[in-house]
């Protein structure tokens, strides 16, 4: 099992809050990545970070923003939160091993925004 | 043009069928290959690295063909436990690529 986590699990908020996604991951990794997800659809990248200090938009534009002050942990945080934002966001982190590197996710957040 | 696309599916088998897939990529420098595996409403695991000389894992093969830029699955004796969504997943630069997946639902 991959040591990376998420909080909230589960988070339902109003229109307009502004809201911070957890990630944290105990693998001493570099690069962590945000994805965004629909039911039933493909995975988006919209941040990602190749370590501390370093972040950087991914493939589908985002409303949120990021920051990576520790190698640890990469908050994503929506200043304010709209219905559209409603998805499920998954963290993941990627390390070398045996040659190649992997990636790992945490079991995501689902967003409700109403 | 997608850098990784695969047949969405669904393929829908009976239990102890063998069930076979492929994933296409556009970039040819591409270094690495694997398979994800992702179920309903939770997050993709890896299920297997794809290795030039294919490789086996339980049930489960995956073979990879440069020089027609394509991964496979194949699933033999096929379980209900096999039913889920599988990622085809390709790093090009240091790039992870994602396809949209291929269900797979096994029936009783």
């Amino acid at each position: 099992e991959a040591d990376i986590y998420q909080t909230p699990r589960y988070l339902v908020i109003g229109t307009g809050k502004k809201i911070t996604l957890e990630c944290s991951q105990t693998m001493g990794h570099d690069k962590m990545y945000w994805y965004q997800q629909d039911p039933g659809m493909e995975l988006h990248l919209i941040h990602y970070s190749y370590g501390v200090n370093s972040t950087e938009k991914g493939d589908l534009s985002s409303e949120s923003t990021v920051s990576r002050i520790r190698t640890e942990h990469f908050p994503l945080t929506l200043e304010s939160a709209r219905p559209s934002h409603t998805s499920q966001y998954l963290c993941a982190s990627s390390g070398w091993g045996q040659g190649i590197e992997t990636q790992y996710f945490g079991p995501g957040t689902r967003l409700l925004v109403l | 043009r997608k850098e990784v696309e695969q047949d969405p599916g669904p393929f829908n088998v009976p239990e102890g069928a063998t069930v076979a897939f492929n994933c296409t990529y556009s970039n040819s420098a591409s270094q690495s290959f694997f398979w994800y595996r992702q179920d309903c409403r939770k997050e993709p695991k890896l299920l297997m690295s794809v290795y030039s000389s294919g490789n086996e894992d339980g049930r489960f093969t995956a073979q990879l063909n440069r020089a027609s830029q394509y991964i496979s699955l194949l699933i033999r004796d096929s379980k209900l436990s096999d039913s889920a969504t599988y990622l085809c997943v390709v790093t090009s630069d240091y790039k992870l690529s994602f396809g949209a997946g291929t269900t797979v639902t096994v029936r009783a």
